[in-house]
């Protein structure tokens, strides 16, 4: 099926543990981003991805780490998990003038949701 | 001072009342903005997309932009139950990610 999917879509873990969020798509986007949702602060950017090998911090990249060695695929890793790390992940992805002119429209996946105990 | 600012709410209105969503932003180079919506427990989906000031209009939903005043609004006419959701405006400029407003969450009773 066409789309973004992400996976795990529920995880709990525990503190100092490494986690690896995936996001998968399938239209070849070229643009990819990792946002975090938490209550009173909104979608937050983590790390975006123009094209693969290339990569960019946002707003709140600290304590994460992202790679991009295929256009599809953009996991998201946790090296050492904290609590203030608990949130709800999500994936987009956007065609290639998203960043330069035109409409930065995200298509969004459903969302990851991770506690980190 | 937040570079977008949106009102959390939750607001409540009955059915087939006229909503009206807000946000204040303070750069003043943002071109480009838009209104997601969300639904819970799913991820967002574009709503409405303008570019500069001015207004558009598709279906019960007007977007209006007033960059002298960086204000952008949402305006949902004869508001259903199927219009539930939180609403989130982004923008940006030119080259950068889109900045996303914390969101407005809407109840519309029966």
């Amino acid at each position: 099926d066409a789309g973004i999917t992400q996976s795990p879509r529920y995880k709990i873990t525990e503190t100092g543990r490494q986690v690896t969020l995936m996001c998968h798509q399938t239209w070849s986007h070229s643009y990819m981003f990792w946002y975090r949702q938490d209550l009173g602060h909104g979608l937050r950017l983590i790390y975006y991805s123009a094209a693969a090998d290339i990569t960019d911090k946002g707003e709140v990249p600290d304590g994460y780490v992202v790679s991009r060695s295929k256009t599809e695929n953009f996991p998201l890793t946790l090296e050492s998990a904290t609590r203030s790390q608990t949130s709800v992940y999500f994936c987009a992805s956007s065609e290639s003038t998203g960043m330069v002119s035109g409409a930065n429209v995200l298509t969004f996946g459903a969302g990851s949701r991770l506690t980190v105990l | 001072q937040k570079e977008v600012e949106q009102d959390p709410g939750p607001l409540s209105v009955p059915e087939g009342a006229i909503v009206s969503l807000n946000c204040t932003y303070s750069n003043s180079a943002f071109q480009y903005f838009m209104w997601y919506r969300q639904y819970s427990r799913k991820g967002p989906e574009l709503l409405m997309y303008t570019y500069s000031s001015g207004n558009k209009e598709d279906g019960r939903f007007t977007a209006q932009v007033d960059k002298s005043s960086k204000y952008i609004s949402l305006f949902i006419r004869d508001s259903q139950p199927s219009d539930s959701a939180t609403y989130l405006c982004a923008m940006r400029q030119a080259g950068t990610a889109l900045i996303f407003g914390k969101g407005t969450t809407l109840s519309v009773s029966s």
